[in-house]
């Protein structure tokens, strides 16, 4: 398996331009969960998906903000409008755990390489 | 509130030498434990679970241990090696439906030949 997938690794934009993150987990995992990294905060979760359904997305700053998980396949993380302190390295990351809906569990966390957003 | 507090922030070691880095949480109901390597510019990987049940584990030249009663963990690294240099992630799991995984804030380990 290639592990999970990210894209763009690099993002470069002005502010307030649209920002489309996109992951693809590792197949057979149920669960995929969108992180955010700064020198500052660490690694924060904004939204954990479970069998393609959004859990948890009180992580998720504002608004401006969004994420989908259509299929089992693909995931988006969006930004609309972007802002400076938006900067970050997002990392998109699947897992497998045994029951329908539970957030816990031993399911290792396989992460992508993220994907490094500058806003200016 | 759930908290995973890690020390030191940083560390410099010369290659050979030990080191220890610690993890201590307040995750309640406990599930497991884990250490994650983070290379510059890459995402974490994992390199030990660690259960209640369990007070010590060694990945090669990485040994973790977890005192469940205090409710600290640490991760030692024998030998260091330049390929070491990269940041280290407590990450605690709560055995419940209303709270999930828990990260540290890291340290980040710099191995000088």
């Amino acid at each position: 398996d290639a592990g999970v997938i990210q894209s763009p690794r690099h993002e470069v934009t002005e502010m307030g331009q649209e920002v489309t993150l996109r992951c693809k987990p590792i197949s057979g995992h149920n669960s995929l969960f969108w992180y955010r990294q700064t020198m500052m905060r660490g690694l924060e979760l904004l939204i954990y998906f479970n069998n393609n359904v959004p859990i948890d997305d009180s992580g998720m700053p504002e608004d401006r903000f969004s994420a989908k998980m259509p299929n089992a396949s693909f995931s988006t993380l969006k930004i609309q409008p972007s802002e400076p302190r938006d900067s970050a390295v997002y990392f998109c990351a699947s897992s497998f755990f045994p029951s329908r809906g539970s957030r816990s569990g031993t399911g290792e966390l396989f992460f992508g390489e993220g994907s490094r957003l500058t806003v200016l | 509130k759930n908290q995973v507090e890690q020390s030191p922030q940083s560390l410099i070691i010369l290659e050979g030498k030990n080191c220890t880095l610690q993890c201590n949480y307040t995750v309640s109901p406990f599930s497991n434990l884990r250490w994650y390597k983070q290379d510059t510019g890459r995402g974490p990987v994992s390199l030990t679970i660690m259960t209640f049940s369990e007070n010590t584990k060694s990945n090669g030249r990485y040994t973790a241990t977890l005192d469940a009663d205090t409710k600290q963990s640490s991760l030692h690294i024998t030998a260091s090696q330049l390929s070491d240099s990269a940041s280290y992630i407590c990450v605690v799991s709560a055995n419940n439906a209303g709270n999930m995984l828990t990260f540290g804030g890291g340290t980040r380990l710099m191995v000088k030949p």
